[in-house]
């Protein structure tokens, strides 16, 4: 069984500072990973994923995440963020069959 | 690529009545599609999965009668509420996987009201 863990529901950040979104997972067989992004009455954008290879993976809209297989983490990045950026984030695993997605964090961006 | 449409993208409905909920892939062939149901503020809950050509497996407490899904083509799932009650009302999301793949693309939701 798989199970995801995203550890703030909300995190407020000034415009143009760095950010970072916390997911961690549990698993019993290797997995895939993926951070998707929602805006208001949308459906999810595809961030970024992690397949296999370099642990640093880098994304859409300037994101990068880093896969932690001794920590099972794997955190969203971005340096340097924007108003536009304000939005619900979800954090999702995919082992044998299923893939299962975090509760969300919430990324409000204030001026 | 991997684009995935739904239609309609709101839908608004008298109580007792059923709805159709259209999902595409539009630039790739999706051997397997998923239904999600969002509540405000919530993950997203998954419903079934649809595989092409044959029956949707549904997840643990979702009604198989009263959420009809279809998967007739590579392209192509719908998802019927049928009967539909206000407690129905919900974000919906279809999601799609290109065969052999791993990722999910996403349909961009319907929104359903039940009056």
């Amino acid at each position: 069984a798989q199970s995801v863990t995203q550890l703030d529901s909300q995190v407020p950040v000034f415009e143009e500072a760095p950010v970072e979104l916390r997911c961690n997972y549990s698993s019993s067989v290797s997995v895939y990973l993926f951070w998707y992004v929602q805006y208001p009455n949308q459906g999810l954008q595809l961030l970024l994923k992690y397949l296999s290879g370099s642990t640093l993976v880098k994304g859409i809209n300037g994101f990068e995440a880093e896969f932690n297989k001794s920590q099972t983490s794997f955190h969203l990045r971005k340096p340097s963020v924007h108003i536009s950026d304000t939005a619900e984030y979800f954090c999702a695993v995919k082992g044998s069959f299923k893939t299962i997605f975090g509760a969300g964090t919430r990324l409000f961006v204030k001026a | 690529g991997a684009v995935v449409s739904q239609h309609p993208s709101r839908v608004i409905c008298k109580s007792g009545t059923s709805v159709k909920i259209e999902c595409r892939s539009l630039d790739f062939q999706a051997t397997t599609m998923f239904w999600y149901r969002q509540f405000p503020k919530k993950s997203l809950m998954l419903m079934a999965t649809s595989n092409e050509g044959s029956k949707a497996t549904y997840e643990q407490g979702v009604e198989k009668d009263k959420f009809l899904i279809n998967h007739a083509s590579l392209t192509l799932s719908t998802l019927t509420v049928t009967s539909a009650h206000p407690e129905d009302s919900s974000f919906y999301i279809c999601s799609a996987r290109e065969t052999g793949q791993e990722t999910q693309y996403f349909g961009p939701g319907t929104r359903l009201l039940v009056l």
